[in-house]
């Protein structure tokens, strides 16, 4: 068990780029969750993988936000024309879908700066 | 809509005192509830996972407790060290299907030696 990995652990960018960040859930688990949190902020929910699907969706990922989970491994969440608003901590985490009681483990987060 | 609290936001101690840390939750109807600690710029780590039909969970010097009923959970901290400096969050799961945890704002701990 090597624990929920993420990259990169910082992004800088520029107003307008296109960003993609990276999750590797814990290899048994089949649930896997975007997050994402401001300073002195508890983390939000942005979306929720069961295996490759899709199957919840925050209002707070608009349409620049789009996830993916190709074979139900690790995922990717990419945020197209970045805004200034979109600085945050974003953090991926991972469960079993059976047994485990849905605890879950997150990753140590990628940090997005734009500037 | 499910809405979770901590209190306090903010709490110093010095090393070795007991302490406790509140979280309240609005809808009672939850799965479980999750205490996490979270360092400065990094991820959160799970501490104690509580679920709906246990009162407590222990784990070396944190004991967590639910009162579903009410709508509160404990946490607990014997004899705390510098090195329990940290934010402490409270997050609760609506249901099995394994949707979003809901999180509160967390209670930040400074343990003076």
């Amino acid at each position: 068990d090597t624990g929920v990995s993420q990259n990169p652990r910082h992004k800088i960018t520029k107003r307008g780029q296109n960003v993609t960040f990276r999750c590797d859930p814990i290899s048994e688990h089949n649930r896997l969750y975007w997050y994402r949190q401001t300073l002195g902020q508890g983390p939000e929910f942005l979306t929720y993988f069961q295996n490759e699907a899709q199957l919840e969706k925050s209002r707070l990922l608009s349409d620049r936000f789009s996830a993916e989970r190709p074979k139900g491994s690790f995922s990717t969440l990419e945020i197209q024309r970045t805004e200034q608003g979109d600085s945050a901590m974003y953090l991926c985490a991972s469960s079993r879908g059976t047994g485990g009681f849905g605890e879950q483990f997150f990753g140590p987060g990628t940090r997005l700066t734009v500037l | 809509k499910q809405e979770v609290t901590q209190i306090p936001a903010a709490l110093s101690v010095p090393e070795g005192e007991n302490l406790v840390l509140n979280c309240s939750f609005t809808d009672s109807a939850i799965y479980n509830l999750q205490w996490f600690r979270q360092d400065p710029g990094k991820g959160l780590t799970s501490l104690l996972l509580i679920q709906s039909s246990q009162r407590e969970q222990t784990s070396g010097r944190l004991n967590a407790s639910l009162d579903k009923s009410s709508g509160r959970s404990t946490l607990y901290i014997a004899a705390s060290q510098p090195g329990d400096s940290a934010t402490y969050l409270c997050a609760v799961v609506r249901n099995q299907a394994g949707t979003a945890l809901i999180f509160g704002k967390g209670t930040t701990l400074s343990v003076s030696s």
